[in-house]
């Protein structure tokens, strides 16, 4: 079992780019949550994905959207980058409303 | 509402000293607690957690938190700390009739002193 898997690991953009990033969760899970953990801070919850639906969302703005596909991957998209969003982003998933999230390896955004 | 507290962004200890890390919540319901750690460049692994039942809690690599309603505590023990140890501590809470979405305290890091 793979776990969960994030890609990239890396990323530079440049302030103004949009910028996607992809999770696979791990085998039997159908629930993917996004968090964004600044430098030195908690991770913060930005939104689950259900169904292929936003179940639940966090204090962020619309620029951040998010997708979940059929096999239940899912993508974080942010718009128009902000120096501000420069962060590990988090992966998690679980299976439905279960106590238990496995967290993937991150992608640590860096905006330019 | 759900929030964490964790006292202390810093904390050492000696090889084989007791390791004691501190988390208060709040909650408008009774919640889920967690413990994660963090190695440098990772992501999050669970140490423990308390959904029902018992409240002292036991997790992986000898680590133990109780549950404490009284003083919303859930402070994380190991009674004898392993360089490997050294990480950064997490401490959670969900609301379960949420779903898991988890509030994160702002983190301890924990320094091993051989």
């Amino acid at each position: 079992d793979a776990g969960v898997t994030q890609s990239p690991t890396h990323l530079i953009k440049t302030r103004g780019q949009q910028v996607t990033l992809r999770c696979s969760p791990k085998s039997g899970h159908d629930t993917v949550s996004w968090y964004q953990q600044a430098l030195g801070q908690g991770p913060q919850f930005i939104f689950q994905y259900y169904e292929e639906e936003e179940r639940q969302r966090g204090n962020f703005p619309d620029r951040f959207s998010g997708h979940q596909f059929p096999n239940y991957s899912s993508e974080l998209n942010v718009n128009a980058l902000l120096l501000g969003d420069s962060a590990l982003y988090l992966c998690a998933s679980s299976r439905g409303t279960g106590t238990e999230a496995f967290f993937g390896q991150g992608t640590r955004l860096t905006v330019v | 509402a759900q929030s964490v507290t964790q006292l202390g962004s810093h904390v050492s200890v000696s090889e084989g000293a007791l390791v004691l890390l501190r988390c208060n919540y709040s909650s408008s319901v009774p919640p889920y607690l967690f413990w994660y750690v963090q190695y440098p460049n990772q992501g999050l692994q669970l140490l423990l957690k308390y959904t029902t039942g018992a409240t002292l809690v036991k997790g992986i690599n000898g680590f133990e938190a109780e549950f404490k309603k009284s003083e919303t505590s859930f402070h994380l023990t190991k009674p004898s700390a392993h360089m490997s140890d050294a990480a950064e501590y997490f401490c959670a809470v969900s609301d379960p009739n949420t779903g898991n979405q988890f509030y994160f305290g702002t983190g301890t890091s924990l320094t091993v002193i051989p």
